[in-house]
This record gives structure tokens, sequence and C-alpha cells, in this order.
């Protein structure tokens, strides 16, 4: 089954504990994407994959890192994480950029 | 930030009425995506139309672009209570590679 899957799916942490989300997929995607949801402010985009070994900045990209060392997997770091980074992340990925993006369930994390 | 508004934030009708949002973002694009999300849940593709396109048809959904107004409308017709639901536009520079999500419409449909 094609799909997008994100673990963990709840983490409750504290405030600079480094912590990694994982995502991978199954289709041979090459474009490969993380955002964050708050209320009232929709998605907005933390970092961006065009395809491996290439990664870019989105509009809210402070405070995480990002890699991609193989094509189905595109991992977020945030290695001191602060309560306002409390969000719903979703992963994502795309055949190419501009194309449909398939979301992951998301993951809820919490920082106190 | 380049990130679209959607209009209205919130809109509740009945079972079998049509659903109209709107979505206004600011810059050129490749095209506009239009997702759904369930409570909570992961973004759901509903339909892409591209920049040379005005207006696309998918079962129950329509939607149109004016680029020269930097807008575009969902259409959802002889709507469902299972179309309750946020949904949200969605952008594609066409200078870059980035996404921009509008801040979504929360539809409550009423059986």
């Amino acid at each position: 089954e094609a799909q997008v899957t994100q673990n963990p799916r709840y983490l409750i942490t504290v405030t600079g504990k480094k912590l990694t989300v994982t995502c991978s997929q199954n289709m041979n995607h090459e474009y490969m994407s993380w955002y964050r949801q708050d209320p009232g402010l929709g998605l907005r985009q933390i970092y961006y994959s065009m395809n491996v070994e290439a990664t870019d900045k989105g509009d809210v990209p402070e405070g995480y890192k990002v890699s991609r060392k193989e094509k189905r997997n595109f991992p977020l770091i945030l290695e001191s994480p602060s309560p306002n980074q409390t969000s719903l992340y979703f992963c994502a990925s795309s055949l190419v950029a501009w194309d449909t993006q398939y979301f992951g369930p998301g993951t809820r994390l919490t920082v106190l | 930030s380049q990130q679209g508004e959607e209009d209205p934030q919130a809109l509740s009708i009945q079972e079998g009425e049509n659903a109209t949002m709107n979505c206004s973002y600011k810059t050129s694009i490749n095209n506009l995506q239009w997702y759904r999300q369930n409570s909570g849940r992961g973004l759901v593709h509903l339909i892409l139309i591209r920049s040379n396109e005005r207006e696309k048809h998918s079962g129950r959904l329509r939607v149109t672009l004016d680029t020269s107004k930097k807008s575009s409308s969902l259409l959802i017709t002889a709507s469902r209570a299972a179309d309750t639901a946020s949904y949200f536009c969605a952008t594609v520079s066409n200078t870059g590679n980035q996404f921009y999500f509008g801040t979504g419409t929360s539809l409550t449909v009423i059986p």
C-alpha cells in the first residue's frame, strides 16, 4: 500500500531534550516536506527536499534540522525543543515538487 | 509570509446544499491545489488546477482559478454529512519549490 508513515504519532517531551520524528514513504517520490499545523495558522512549511542530499528551508525553519540520506526517509530533528514548537507535524511526499502531495498521519508533539 | 487566506473561516450548511469556499494567494503560481482534512488527521488531495486552466471538475467538486485576481474557489455540490471537514488551498510558486497553504475553511454539513 502506497503510504507515508511517521513515528512517533504522539510525543510529550521536555524543553531541551533532543528528539527525532521519522518520516518514510514507499512511493519512490523525489520531493518530501515537513509542515507544522497550528490553530488559526494553517500549515506552514518547515523544510523540503527535492531529492537525496538536497534540502532547503521553508517558511519556518528555525529550531529544526532535516536530512535526506536516502530517497525514502526524511527525518525531522529538534536539537533543543522549546514550548513554542508544540504543534501538530505532518510529513508529505510527491513525485515531483509541484505535484500532488501525500500526507502522513501526523505527529502531535508537546514540549513542556 | 506568502501564506494564502481562505474565506469563510467556517461554514455551516444543510445536507444537500452547495458549499463554496474561496482562497486568495499572493504570488505567481505553477498550480493551485485543494486538500481536505478530517479532524486532526493527514490531509488528502482533492484536485489540482494549473495556472493556465480556469475551471476544473472532479465528481461533485468544481474549482475555478482567476490568476489576475490571485484567487480560487472550491464548490462542493449536493453536500453530504461526510463532507464535514476542513478544506485548504495550497499554492506552488512558479519561482521556487515551496508550498503555501491557506488558513483553511471549516465546513460542517448538518444531516
